[in-house]
């Protein structure tokens, strides 16, 4: 069966420090891979997807950038952060990019 | 631009009654449609689904309908049950491959014992 690791949980970090979130599928070739970002009582923003290793496209321009060195690995940075980045970030994976989605438990991320 | 709305932030329902999520849609180009249930610090879990060629889909308590003519689906629960508690997303995608789910801003739905 297929499944979706995201980590770390929660993380705290200073502004102006960089960032990376990692995300990993295993069970299945070839993922959809997703960031999205839910800011506090706000829905479910679309950050960056890929298709395939290498290809990123970014939805909203901001602090962030997205990478997917490996078919199973998708990957959230920022060179600095601001306090606009907190939030709660998901990583998530598809088979054909229009049935369901699956979602990673999530990392909550607080800039002080 | 909100491609995906959801009009009603929170819902609270008695135990044992229906709940009804609504969701609106502007972009024609989606043709399929989810809906998410979300835990507070978790991620979402997918509940059903609905492709535009359908208008209903049913799946246990859970029945999704589409209105494509007016760009409008809901989630029915019946009967809704205090474990029902939680933010519900509804989400569009393309089968025409922009490979990309726009979801809406969620509704919480609170179920009363």
């Amino acid at each position: 069966s297929q499944t979706i690791h995201q980590w770390p949980a929660t993380l705290v970090q200073p502004v102006g420090s960089p960032l990376s979130l990692e995300c990993t599928v295993e069970g299945t070739s070839n993922p959809n891979l997703y960031w999205y970002r839910q800011a506090a009582g706000r829905g479910l923003q679309l950050l960056f997807y890929s298709v395939g290793i290498g290809q990123i496209s970014s939805e909203v321009p901001q602090n962030l950038s997205a990478s997917r060195p490996q078919d199973r690995q998708f990957i959230l940075s920022s060179k600095k952060l601001l306090l606009s980045d907190s939030g709660f970030y998901l990583c998530a994976w598809s088979v054909l990019g229009w049935t369901e989605a699956f979602f990673g438990q999530g990392t909550r991320l607080t800039v002080v | 631009d909100q491609q995906v709305k959801q009009n009603s932030p929170s819902l609270s329902v008695q135990e044992g009654r229906i709940s009804i999520l609504n969701c609106d849609y502007t972009n024609s180009m989606f043709d399929y449609f989810l809906w998410y249930k979300k835990y507070p610090a978790e991620g979402p879990t997918f509940l059903i689904s609905i492709s535009s060629i359908k208008d209903k889909n049913e799946d246990g308590r859970f029945t999704v309908f589409l209105n494509k003519s007016a760009k409008h689906l809901s989630l029915h629960i019946v009967p809704s049950q205090p474990g029902d508690s939680a933010v519900y997303f509804c989400a569009a995608s393309s089968t025409s491959g922009t490979y990309k789910y726009i979801f809406g801003t969620g509704t919480r739905l609170k179920v009363l014992a």
